[in-house]
């Protein structure tokens, strides 16, 4: 799995865009880069994935850099449910994903 | 779509005893099962791949033979904790996914408290 670099943390404030960096320069031409959040106690939850275009979901956009060495996630309009640990993943093929420390989100209301 | 379950959410036991873990892909066939711990304040850490119908692979550092992983079906894969001491107390978590490059589905974790 491709080393992910992501902030210990950010804050924002309720109802505000956010943008979560990750530097993924190690990235190789097959692995797909996965974002997951997780809240206490509970298993990480699937956000968005992609490999070279940009993506959208109902969740969140993923901006993925044209050299593939950084992404950026996008929650449009955060709100206090968003607070959660984000992390950001470079993998593929047959290995499970590896996680880093990821970045806390912490939500201002 | 997508939904991975995983039971029990909490267990306590006595140490010696072994404890059975079951993660459930409800809505898809996973061709691939993994399963992970997680210590408080720490991020998750892979234990071991496994493939339906095959011998798991494990990561470096993890006895199988203390964690034994059945992958017996497309929807099913277990996790043994055998003669758990306190040390084995964790968070571990299971995901499946359908394919490779398909993102992976978490389950809620199962809460493995050695007394």
């Amino acid at each position: 799995d491709a080393k992910t670099t992501q902030p210990n943390s950010m804050e924002s404030n309720e109802e505000e865009p956010v943008h979560l960096p990750c530097n993924h320069s190690t990235i190789s031409g097959t692995d797909y880069i996965h974002w997951y959040r997780q809240l206490p106690s509970q298993g990480p939850e699937y956000v968005i994935h992609g490999l070279t275009s940009n993506v959208n979901n109902r969740m969140a956009s993923l901006a993925i850099a044209e050299d593939r060495k950084s992404s950026t996630l996008i929650l449009h309009r955060a709100t206090l449910r968003d607070a959660a640990v984000y992390y950001c993943l470079g993998g593929g093929g047959a290995d499970g994903l590896t996680f880093g420390k990821g970045t806390h989100l912490i939500i201002q209301p | 779509g997508a939904v991975v379950s995983q039971h029990p959410s909490w267990v306590i036991c006595k140490s010696g005893t072994s404890v059975k873990i079951e993660c459930r892909s409800l809505d898809f066939q996973a061709t691939t099962m993994f399963w992970y711990r997680q210590f408080p304040k720490q991020s998750l850490m892979l234990m071991a791949t496994s493939n339906e119908g095959s011998k798991a692979t494990y990561e470096q550092g993890v006895e199988k033979d203390k964690f034994l992983i059945n992958h017996a079906s497309l929807t099913l894969s277990t996790l043994t904790v055998t003669s758990a001491h306190p040390e084995d107390s964790s968070f571990y978590i299971c995901s499946a996914r359908k394919g490779v490059d398909q993102p992976q589905h978490f389950g809620d974790g199962t809460r493995l408290s050695i007394l």
